[in-house]
C-alpha cells in the first residue's frame, strides 16, 4: 500500500540537530495529519492541515515545525529536540472532515 | 469528543471467530464508529466503520447496539496475522478535523 509515504523511515539525530520528515499522499486527499506515538503510549494528534491551511495545532513545542506547500505534501521540521521526543512520527491523510483517515508506516525518530 | 472504552487486551485462538467489545456511551447521532488496527511497527490501517445499522467488509464484521452506546467488531476466522492493536474511534461528520484515538485492545492470537 503507497497511498500516503513517509521518509526517511528511521532517523537519529543529535539534540542540536535540524532535519526535517517528509510525507507524500498519492490518494487525492486535501487534509493531512501528523501524529506522535510514543512507547506505550496512545497516538497524539499534533497537527492537521486543510487545503494547505493549518486547521488544528494540539500545543506542540515550538522545537516541531509543520509546513504544508501543498494538498499531497506534508513536513514535520525538526530542531534542538529533546530525547523525549524520540517516537514513531505518523503522517496522514483523509478527504475532509469525517472521512476515513489512511496512515503512512511512519518515521522513527531517535534523539540522542 | 466523545469518548470509547475498550478492554486493554485480549486473546483468541487462530481460527476461530474474535469479538472486540468498545463502549460509547457519549456518543452524539452524527457521529461514526471507525475501527482501525495497527500491526506492530506499522501505521494505523483502517478496518471498517458504521454509524446505526451493521456493517460487512472483506476484513471484519461491526455489530452496533440498537442505542449506539457500544460497538463490537467481529473477526470472523482470527489468524496470526490479526495480532494487532485495534482501536474504536468516533468520528464526527463535520466541524472537527480531530481524530482521538485511545488506548486500544491489544489482541493476542494463539497458534
Amino acid at each position: 500500500e503507497t497511498g500516503v509515504t513517509q521518509t526517511p523511515r528511521h532517523l537519529v539525530m543529535g539534540m542540536t540537530n535540524k532535519k526535517s520528515l517528509k510525507c507524500e499522499q498519492h490518494l487525492g486527499h486535501n487534509a493531512m495529519y501528523w501524529y506522535k506515538q510514543s512507547a506505550k503510549k496512545p497516538l497524539e494528534l499534533m497537527f492537521v492541515y486543510s487545503l494547505e491551511e493549518r486547521v488544528e495545532n494540539n500545543s506542540v513545542p515550538s522545537r516541531f515545525s509543520p509546513e504544508c506547500p501543498n494538498s499531497s505534501h506534508l513536513f514535520l521540521h525538526l530542531h534542538t529536540l529533546q530525547p523525549e521526543d524520540s517516537a514513531l512520527y505518523l503522517c496522514a491523510s483523509s478527504q475532509g472532515q469525517g472521512n476515513t483517515i489512511y496512515f503512512g508506516e511512519g518515521s522513527w525518530l531517535t534523539v540522542v | 469528543d466523545a469518548k470509547t472504552t475498550q478492554p486493554n487486551s485480549m486473546e483468541s485462538n487462530e481460527e476461530e471467530p474474535v469479538h472486540l467489545p468498545c463502549n460509547h456511551s457519549t456518543i452524539s447521532g452524527t457521529d461514526y464508529i471507525h475501527w482501525y488496527r495497527q500491526l506492530p511497527s506499522q501505521g494505523p490501517e483502517y478496518v471498517i466503520h458504521g454509524l446505526t445499522s451493521n456493517v460487512n467488509n472483506r476484513m471484519a464484521s461491526l455489530a452496533i447496539a440498537e442505542d449506539r452506546k457500544s460497538s463490537t467488531l467481529i473477526l470472523h476466522r482470527a489468524t496470526l496475522r490479526d495480532a494487532a492493536v485495534y482501536y474504536c474511534i468516533l468520528r464526527a461528520t463535520s466541524g472537527t478535523y480531530k481524530y482521538i484515538f485511545g488506548t486500544g485492545t491489544r489482541l493476542k492470537v494463539l497458534a
